[in-house]
């Protein structure tokens, strides 16, 4: 089955730097990227939604320049959370689909990234 | 309004026994679709059962069964035989096929489930 890879699973920098999390379809075209954030014990939030070769669309209250989504390639999107404090620290995870999939398939998960901003 | 309803924040059940976790949602589109995915504790999202608003009958995926009431809305979800490592948060999503959105799926709050021994 298609497989989405994401790295780093866990990351814990010092507030004010930035951390970049990469989401990639390993064997498949994602032609869209949705990123989540998730607090403990909460159902996913969409953050935003990445078409492979355009801007993201970003949900409501999600800052654009505080999360930068970037999704260059087929293969490859990224969430760079920008000059992070210690309220970014979160679970986030990233899903895939291709284009052409079956309305009936469902979306391939990361395995997420904790991010601990201390 | 919430789409996507999980009426049971948490629920128990006893191992190799049958349970049913709740899921109603709201939809004026009449081509969706509802997914059930569990979470462990690990964190990742494992895709368990998927159900299309014109399938006839109701879908099955080995121990797990969707219990579809298309008039109301439900769809439910029933894990028979419980195992320990059904131990999990467990949601419910959907995604309406004609809104233009991607593909974008609508989430529930989800259903602690903990099988015990």
């Amino acid at each position: 089955g298609a497989v989405v890879s994401q790295h780093p699973s866990w990351v814990i920098c010092k507030s004010g730097t930035s951390v970049k999390i990469e989401c990639r379809s390993l064997d498949f075209q994602a032609t869209t990227m949705f990123w989540y954030r998730q607090f403990p014990k909460q159902s996913l939030m969409l953050m935003a939604t990445s078409n492979e070769g355009s801007k993201a669309t970003y949900e409501q209250g999600v800052e654009k320049d505080k999360f930068l989504i970037n999704h260059a390639s087929l293969t490859l999107s990224t969430l760079t959370v920008t000059s992070a404090h210690p309220e970014d620290s979160s679970f986030y995870i990233c899903s895939a689909s291709g284009s052409g999939t079956p309305k009936y398939s469902p979306l391939h998960f990361g395995n997420g990234t904790r991010l601990t901003v201390t | 309004a919430q789409k996507i309803t999980q009426t049971q924040p948490g629920m128990f059940v006893q191992e190799k026994e049958a349970v049913t976790l709740d899921c109603t949602y709201d939809t004026s589109d009449p081509s969706y679709g509802l997914f059930w995915y569990k979470q462990p504790s690990s964190g990742e999202m494992i895709f368990l059962i998927y159900q299309g608003s014109y399938d006839q009958q109701n879908a099955t995926e080995g121990r797990y069964s969707l219990n579809f009431q298309k008039a109301r809305k439900s769809a439910n979800l029933v894990i028979s035989a419980s195992q320990l490592g059904d131990s999990a948060m467990y949601f419910c999503a959907m995604r309406e096929d004609n809104a233009g959105n991607n593909r974008k799926l609508i989430w529930g709050l989800g259903t602690s489930l903990a099988v015990n021994p």
